[in-house]
C-alpha cells in the first residue's frame, strides 16, 4: 500500500519567505507527526496532531511555526518569515494511534529546505 | 532536559566484522525504539523494545533493553554492504502518552567490502 508521502521533495527559497509544505500520511492512520532533521542529527519533534487537532505542539522552535491538519488526514507545516537556520529535512511520520505504548512510525521521504 | 545519546558517531568496519552502537538516556524510558536511515533515505523502524532487561533479534541484529530502562544497544553480527546506513534510537519524549518520541543523534556505519 501507500506510505507517507511528502510534497514538495525540495524546495529553495529566499529568506523572508513564507513556505507549506505538506503531508499525506498512510490512510487510516490518526496519528501525525512533524520532525526537523539537520545534517548529522536524528530527527526532532516539532508538532504532533492526533485526528484533527494539534495535540502537542511543544516542539515548535518559535510562532513562525504553525501546522494544520484541517480533516484529521493531509497536514500542512507552514513557516513564515523564513531564515537560514530553518533549513534542513521535514519529516513527516504517521502511525495508527498516538499510542506510547506501541508506536511504530512510519516516515516519509521528507522536505529538503534551502533558505538562500 | 530530556537527552539521548549515541556512541560511537561513526564506526567503520571490515565486512564480516561486528559492529555495536549503544544510547544513553538521561531519564527512564517506557520503551525505546530503533530506525535504520539509509543514505539519502528516511528512518525506517526497526523494532521496539518495552522490558526491562529484553532482548531481541531479527537475523544478524540483536537488540537490548537495560536493566534500569536507561540504556539500549544494537549488535550487529558480520556486517554486510546492505547494513551501511545511521542507526536511531529513540524514546519516548516527556511524559503523557502521545508516542511523539526523542532521538539520539544516530551512529553511521559504513561497510567497506
Amino acid at each position: 500500500g501507500a506510505g507517507v508521502s511528502q510534497t514538495p521533495s525540495n524546495k529553495v527559497t529566499e529568506k523572508g519567505k513564507y513556505v507549506e509544505l505538506r503531508c499525506d500520511p498512510i490512510s487510516g492512520h490518526t496519528a501525525l507527526y512533524w520532525y526537523r532533521q539537520s545534517l548529522g542529527q536524528g530527527p526532532e519533534f516539532l508538532i504532533y496532531f492526533q485526528g484533527t487537532g494539534a495535540a502537542d505542539d511543544s516542539g515548535l522552535p518559535n510562532d513562525r511555526f504553525f501546522a494544520v491538519r484541517p480533516e484529521g488526514s493531509v497536514s500542512t507545516l507552514k513557516i513564515q518569515r523564513t531564515e537560514r537556520g530553518d533549513s534542513a529535512v521535514y519529516l513527516c511520520a504517521s502511525s495508527p494511534t498516538g499510542s506510547t505504548g506501541y508506536n511504530e512510525q512510519f516516515f516519509g521521504p521528507g522536505t529538503r529546505l534551502t533558505v538562500l | 532536559g530530556q537527552q539521548v545519546m549515541q556512541i560511537p558517531q561513526y564506526q567503520h568496519v571490515q565486512e564480516g566484522e561486528d559492529f555495536t552502537t549503544y544510547c544513553n538516556s538521561s531519564t527512564t524510558l517506557s520503551n525505546i525504539q530503533w530506525y535504520k536511515q539509509r543514505p539519502g533515505g528516511h528512518p525506517v523502524f526497526l523494532i521496539q523494545l518495552v522490558k526491562s532487561g529484553e532482548v531481541k533479534k531479527q537475523k544478524r541484529l540483536t537488540f537490548q533493553f537495560g536493566e534500569a530502562k536507561k540504556n539500549s544497544s544494537l549488535h550487529i553480527t558480520a556486517t554486510q554492504t546492505t547494513d551501511v546506513g545511521t542507526y536511531f534510537c529513540a524514546g519516548p519524549r516527556g511524559s503523557g502518552n502521545t508516542g511523539k518520541l526523542i532521538f539520539g543523534q544516530g551512529t553511521t556505519l559504513q561497510v567497506k567490502p
